[in-house]
């Protein structure tokens, strides 16, 4: 059964340092997303990504955060700057375009800003 | 506005005893959908339930969805230590069917 996956599965990083983290959405999806949760609290929504375009963003998802999708198969999150607060689960999911909408997870990249 | 809020926040229960968790939320929705997270894990999938629908089943899954009362219900008949995880609705209300997730119920089945 296709399936999102997602690397790393663990990220380490300094504050301040750069880190983008990387998605393969099921290959004939169309709609991505990436949502994150900060341990112990709810999934919140980042952004979603359209036909090559952030259809809309959370207020989380500051001028710090980028969203691209380089090729046919990879989405990225990219946080320039990271802050210690960014610590937290990265989950990307996609869609199908139409559909009655169910979004399929990938298993996490887990962040730590030391 | 918050979406999707849980209740009861902690559920323990016997293996082969039902699970009931309830969702309510705010805004119109398109549809509802129920995710279960092991413990430092991915989200799966469980089911999802359009507006114009009213009950659903999968397996040992029953859903509910009373769009006037803005809530829903998950039952698990029949639990086994293998559903011990957190479960979370998630309301998409958005034309972009971005997620809304609650804070999620934790569910632990004693064997």
């Amino acid at each position: 059964e296709p399936e999102v996956t997602q690397t790393p599965s663990h990220q380490v990083t300094q504050m301040g340092q750069e880190v983008i983290l990387r998605c393969v959405p099921i290959s004939n999806h169309l709609y991505f997303y990436w949502y994150r949760q900060i341990l112990g609290q709810k999934v919140e929504f980042l952004v979603s990504f359209y036909n090559n375009e952030i259809s809309e963003k959370s207020e989380i998802f500051d001028d710090q955060f980028s969203v691209e999708r380089p090729d046919g198969s990879n989405f990225t999150l990219k946080i320039r700057s990271t802050k210690l607060e960014d610590s937290a689960m990265y989950f990307c999911a996609s869609r199908l375009a139409g559909g009655v909408g169910e979004q399929y997870f990938g298993p996490g990249t887990r962040l730590t800003v030391t | 506005s918050q979406q999707g809020e849980e209740d009861p926040q902690a559920l323990s229960i016997q293996e082969g005893e039902n699970a009931t968790m309830n969702c309510s939320y705010k805004t119109s929705i398109n549809n509802l959908q129920w995710y279960r997270q092991n413990s430092g894990r991915g989200l799966v999938h469980l089911i999802l339930i359009r507006s114009n629908e009213r009950e659903k089943h999968s397996g040992r899954l029953r859903v509910t969805l009373d769009t006037s009362k803005k809530s829903s219900s998950l039952l698990i008949t029949a639990s086994r230590a293998a559903d011990t995880a957190s479960y979370f609705c998630a309301t998409d209300a958005s034309n972009d069917y971005k997620l809304s997730f609650g804070a999620g119920t934790t569910v632990t089945v004693r064997a």
